[in-house]
């Protein structure tokens, strides 16, 4: 079976402009989580998704916003880019909310210059 | 002061050697606590979970859940080269799905 998807890997962007970044869950998984890991740092949450709607949402700005789609797979859009922004995104996928088994993706690695 | 507190190394130990990671945490409230193995540029990887107290055993690996003390523990026996890599605990509580990571601990397996 294949594991959490994201895609793309490496993204290089300007400050001020928008960025995408998508997460494709594990299959028969429902709720996906989002978080950012600065180098040197653990991942910080910053949103959960279930069933399409927003469990959670951590300390983040309005900047980042997400969404997630009928098949599960999820968007993160983060607008206005900072070069504080610069790190890599991971996405989680488990089979509710609460289930304590979450499954990482590779992440993708934004950089903004 | 942050809710977790893990210790970032490097931790160096020969192989074969018996390893110990450790992280403290303060909220009371947390009742699962995971540990991650996460490879340079991957992503985390998940090795166990415990809930609340007690020991878990998965293969060579053991975790150790002390509320009393809000310690809790990662055993490595018999350590290879291939476990090199940055060890991270996360926790949450029951009701609160959002998880909570230590800084993540650098450990070297030197052959």
């Amino acid at each position: 079976d294949a594991g959490v998807t994201q895609s793309p890997t490496h993204l290089i962007k300007t400050r001020g402009q928008q960025v995408t970044l998508r997460c494709s869950p594990i299959s028969g998984h429902k709720s996906v989580s989002w978080y950012q890991q600065v180098l040197g740092q653990g991942p910080q949450f910053i949103f959960q998704y279930y069933e399409k709607e927003e469990r959670g949402r951590g300390n983040f700005p309005d900047r980042f916003s997400a969404r997630q789609f009928p098949n599960y797979s999820s968007e993160l859009n983060v607008n206005a880019l900072l070069l504080g922004d610069s790190a890599l995104y991971l996405c989680a996928s488990s089979y509710s909310p609460g289930g304590p088994e979450q499954y990482f993706g590779p992440g993708t690695r934004l950089t903004v210059t | 002061q942050k809710e977790v507190e893990q210790d970032p190394g490097p931790l160096s130990v020969p192989e074969g050697a018996i390893v110990s990671l450790n992280c403290t945490y303060s909220n009371s409230a947390f009742q699962y606590f995971m540990w991650y193995r996460q490879y340079s540029r991957k992503g985390p990887e998940l090795l166990m979970y415990t809930y609340s107290s007690g020991n878990k055993e998965d293969g060579r690996f053991t975790a150790q859940v002390d509320k009393s003390s809000k310690y809790i523990s990662l055993f490595i026996r018999d350590s290879q080269p291939s476990d090199s890599a940055t060890y991270l605990c996360a926790m949450r509580g029951d009701s609160n799905y959002q998880l909570i990571w230590g800084a993540g601990t650098k450990l070297i397996i030197k052959p």
